[in-house]
């Protein structure tokens, strides 16, 4: 399978700024990334699908100008927590997908927690 | 909407035992993935099975094996031989985007 980085792997920051997370695919070239949330003792939610080169698909109920993402290359792609507020501490997970459907890797994750 | 639902939040299993997961999920495709995903206490998520719809023989990866049973929409893992190192939360997901369950937490005794 492909292997992911992700950084950083936990941050903390103050309430209102800006946070940004990033998921290197270190050995594929992924046009898709996905980033996905995960809050204390519960499920993974998909928050968007990261496209290269074009606008991200965000899933029902996520602001898209809360959480930026940008997928300026084949091997990166970020997501900015921006003016954080403490219910946005989280758990926040990328994946990417690199051959036949149902073949994901993951990133390690982040640990967000604002302050 | 698809819904993947795990009733089980935790179960427990003597070390070498055989545990088996339950998950059922809600959907109108009818080819589709299902997944078993483990997540440690490092919080790293690890593929553990996957099964096509489309094919009727149940996944098997070793010790890890599914009992899918497509008209119930049901999947259930089934863990041979526990080790401790199997202890984790399990989640079951469906489809190409992942669609999680709430998961399970296993735990092995010793």
């Amino acid at each position: 399978g492909a292997v992911v980085s992700q950084h950083p792997s936990w941050v903390i920051c103050k309430s209102g700024t800006s946070v940004k997370i990033e998921c290197r695919s270190l050995d594929f070239q992924a046009t898709t990334m996905f980033w996905y949330r995960q809050f204390p003792k519960q499920s993974l939610m998909l928050m968007a699908t990261s496209n290269e080169g074009s606008k991200a698909t965000y899933e029902q109920g996520v602001e898209k100008d809360k959480f930026l993402i940008n997928h300026a290359s084949l091997t990166l792609s970020t997501l900015t927590v921006t003016s954080a507020h403490p219910e946005d501490s989280s758990f926040y997970i990328c994946s990417v997908s690199p051959a036949l459907p149902g073949d994901y890797t993951f990133g390690s994750g982040t640990r967000l927690t604002v302050v | 909407a698809q819904t993947v639902t795990q009733s089980q939040p935790e179960m427990s299993v003597q070390e070498a035992e055989t545990v088996t997961l339950s998950c059922t999920y809600d959907t109108s495709e009818s080819d589709y993935y299902l997944f078993w995903y483990k997540q440690p206490p490092s919080r790293q998520m690890i593929l553990v099975i996957r099964q096509e719809a489309y094919k009727q023989q149940n996944a098997t990866e070793n010790r890890f094996s599914v009992n899918f049973q497509k008209a119930a929409k049901s999947f259930s893992l089934k863990i041979s031989d526990s080790q401790l190192g199997d202890a984790a939360m399990y989640f079951c997901a469906y489809g190409e985007k992942l669609t999680f369950g709430t998961g399970t937490r296993l735990t092995i005794i010793p």
